[in-house]
């Protein structure tokens, strides 16, 4: 196992469900993010997380809930979505936040549909 | 409006032909970084820029930062349906939080053999 790993691949949901996305890296990195990217639009900052701590909100509704156990795996927990949150979530990470030349390590997305 | 504007938004050319992408910002960055994400896949990194006038190539691609570190683009050469993808471009820059990525809208080129 290597990378960033985002699971499920695929997710279709109803407005009154509760589902969780899950992210994992095996990359040793201490910073994990989830990004929304969704069509015609520019790749949008949701959370941010460094050393477990969350320390950066992008004024995201509170149907979106993440969560970040440790520093390998983040989640972002979903209830009573709209339609209009259907977009791929991203998952990236990065050794460290706050340093220069930030890379991030991406991982495949979540195509999330909401009917 | 967009902190980092990238042009085209859209590019569909035929194999052999050269491009270029651009990506403009009236804010100054302390790095850039060039992202190129294919269909089902996340972003995968090319290339970071960091010194204002640094020009870095990768075989067939080439990256230049502008002067003033507000701007970037990245040429093709002799452009193959492999480089069919969304070209991303990053912008680091400070907040309270530290370095955080600010990203482009994205070029989606198709190149067509």
């Amino acid at each position: 196992e290597t990378g960033v790993t985002q699971t499920p691949r695929h997710l279709v949901m109803g407005m009154t469900n509760k589902k969780s996305l899950k992210c994992e890296q095996h990359l040793g990195h201490n910073a994990m993010y989830w990004y929304k990217q969704s069509a015609k639009k520019p790749l949008e900052l949701m959370f941010v997380y460094n050393f477990k701590e969350q320390t950066e909100n992008n004024s995201v509704p509170s149907r979106f809930s993440p969560e970040c156990p440790n520093s390998s795996h983040l989640f972002l927990h979903l209830h009573t979505l709209q339609p209009e949150d259907s977009a791929l979530y991203l998952c990236a990470s990065s050794p460290f936040l706050g340093r220069l030349n930030t890379e991030a390590f991406f991982g495949q997305g979540t195509r999330l549909t909401v009917v | 409006t967009q902190l980092l504007e990238q042009s085209p938004q859209f590019l569909s050319i035929q194999e052999g032909e050269n491009l270029t992408v651009y990506c403009n910002s009236s804010s100054v960055f302390s790095s850039l970084q060039w992202y190129r994400q294919e269909p089902g896949e996340g972003p995968v990194l090319l290339v970071t820029v960091v010194t204002g006038g640094e020009v870095k190539k990768l075989k067939r691609l080439t990256f230049q930062f502008g002067d003033a570190r507000k701007d970037s683009s990245l040429h093709i050469t002799a452009a193959q349906p492999g480089d069919t993808g969304l070209y991303l471009c990053a912008g680091d820059m400070n907040n309270n939080a530290g370095n955080m990525l600010t990203f482009g809208g994205g070029t989606r080129l198709m190149v067509k053999p």
